[in-house]
């Protein structure tokens, strides 16, 4: 079966710096991507990796591993506004097959 | 340009009774896909609709269907709703369904359906 892991909480201070690990399980690999969502809100696009190594994307960051099947996402200078869960999600094969992780609820404080 | 649309956003029904929800893509997307999103089992795919034809199916009883109409918006029908169908419903568009599988490619959320089961 296909299994990503998160953890379920994270707390940090406004102005830190998180990691949000997730590893992954698929029988299929072609990249892993994370998404944001606020309570209430739309799943939203944040970045996408294909390759090992570090993609960034402002105060956003995303790593992965594929020989270790792990990859983070890193939220630099945290503002309160990334109090937020975020997914990560393998695309597992053809057409939008996208297992997704049970997401990482991002709190920050002040 | 405007985002994915979903109608209702929230509904009420009991069980036994069937409901179908409505989607809306990005102009020009081509791609439908439906999630099930469930505090406990987190965000799942049900299935994908591309030029009106079905190409891929997550794991869901034959209770779940959908269809995709020719100017690509879609409808998904659950019947016979049980208890455990109470969920928040995303559909995500996408140009060609490749999300996840191509970097060139991203998929958009609409807001959900939020139905409950009483």
């Amino acid at each position: 079966g296909q299994s990503l892991e998160q953890p379920s909480e994270v707390t940090a201070v406004e102005g830190a710096i998180v990691q949000i690990n997730c590893t992954y399980q698929t029988s299929g690999f072609y990249g892993l991507s994370w998404y944001q969502q606020h309570d209430g809100g739309a799943p939203t696009f944040l970045s996408y990796n294909a390759l090992d190594g570090l993609e960034e994307t402002g105060r956003f960051s995303s790593f992965l591993s594929r020989s270790d099947s792990y990859g983070y996402l890193l939220l630099q200078e945290l503002q309160m506004k990334d109090s937020a869960s975020y997914f990560c999600a393998v695309g597992t094969g053809g057409y939008q097959k996208v297992t997704f992780g049970t997401g990482t609820k991002l709190q920050v404080i002040p | 340009k405007a985002g994915v649309t979903q109608t209702p956003r929230y509904l009420i029904k009991t069980r036994g009774q069937q409901v179908t929800l409505s989607c809306s893509p990005i102009s020009g997307h081509r791609s439908v896909s439906w999630y099930q999103q469930t505090p406990g089992q987190g965000l799942q795919f049900l299935f994908e609709y591309f030029s009106e034809t079905q190409r891929n199916k997550g794991n869901f009883p034959g209770r779940f269907s959908g269809r995709q109409f020719s100017n690509s918006r879609s409808e998904m029908n659950v019947s016979t709703l049980e208890l455990g169908d109470s969920a928040l419903y995303l559909c995500a568009s996408s140009l060609s369904g490749l999300a996840g599988v191509n970097i060139k490619e991203t998929q958009y959320f609409g807001p959900g359906t939020r139905l409950l089961v009483l």
